[in-house]
């Protein structure tokens, strides 16, 4: 199976731009997609398919990828964005998922 | 838009196995592929296995590697409900579980649009 791997943890200044990246072997073949979660919350989808926003999302969230990296970036960050982001994609072995570890955001 | 809501905390000793279920509303059950998603306290998400309806039929469960031989997902359909029974229980088993929803599950872009709010279950002596 393939494994996604993300940095544990990337701060940001209010107002600044960030990048949170996930590396991995299915991110060649398959979109990753992106999740918030707060303390004490499920998480919620902010990025899909070829950077796709579900419905409420605020449009400084975007996502990329390049080779086997997708990235997903927050433009003029704000606090409320302070949260852990996760990626997943389809894993290699059909009908299988994977997720990263996970990339704690702090505002500053 | 898809609501899951899930069954209540559990507590369980080591050993043992904890059954959680995941009621569906919102659009046709057996359109809705469900996996199943755990994570441990101040640790990520893990895909543990997920089942995939085609023609509106649900086939085999798929299972993660780090589960197989202890967790069985199944639904039935006559209450919406999606089902994930861990055994043999052990105390890293302590975690938060979460049935979810899997959009566009055979193509590219496909993301894990819905999701319950999350199980709790401990394993303690």
């Amino acid at each position: 199976s393939s494994e996604l791997t993300q940095d544990p943890a990337v701060s940001v200044a209010l107002g600044q731009t960030v990048r949170i990246t996930c590396q991995g072997d299915s991110l060649r073949s398959y979109y990753a997609s992106w999740y918030q979660q707060k303390p004490g919350q499920a998480p919620v989808l902010v990025i899909y398919g070829q950077n796709k926003r579900p419905s409420g999302i605020p449009d400084r969230f975007s996502g990329s990828t390049s080779g086997n990296t997708a990235s997903l970036t927050i433009t003029g960050a704000q606090a409320e964005d302070e949260a852990d982001y996760h990626c997943n994609s389809r894993d290699t072995i059909a009908n299988h998922w994977v997720f990263g570890g996970g990339t704690k955001l702090t505002v500053l | 838009q898809v609501q899951l809501v899930q069954s209540g905390a559990e507590v369980k000793k080591p050993g043992s196995s904890v059954r959680v279920s995941c009621k569906a509303s919102g659009d046709t059950f057996s359109r809705l592929a469900i996996s199943w998603v755990r994570q441990a306290p101040g640790q990520g998400l893990e895909w543990m296995g997920g089942i995939i309806p085609v023609s509106g039929i649900f086939g085999t469960p798929n299972y993660a590697q780090n589960f197989q031989g202890r967790v069985t997902i199944n639904a039935d359909e006559s209450t919406s409900t999606a089902y994930m029974e861990l055994s043999r229980l052990r105390s890293e088993d302590t975690a938060l579980y979460y049935c979810a929803r899997v959009s566009e599950p055979f193509g590219a872009g496909s993301f894990f649009g819905s999701w319950g709010q999350g199980t709790l279950v401990t394993v303690s002596s």
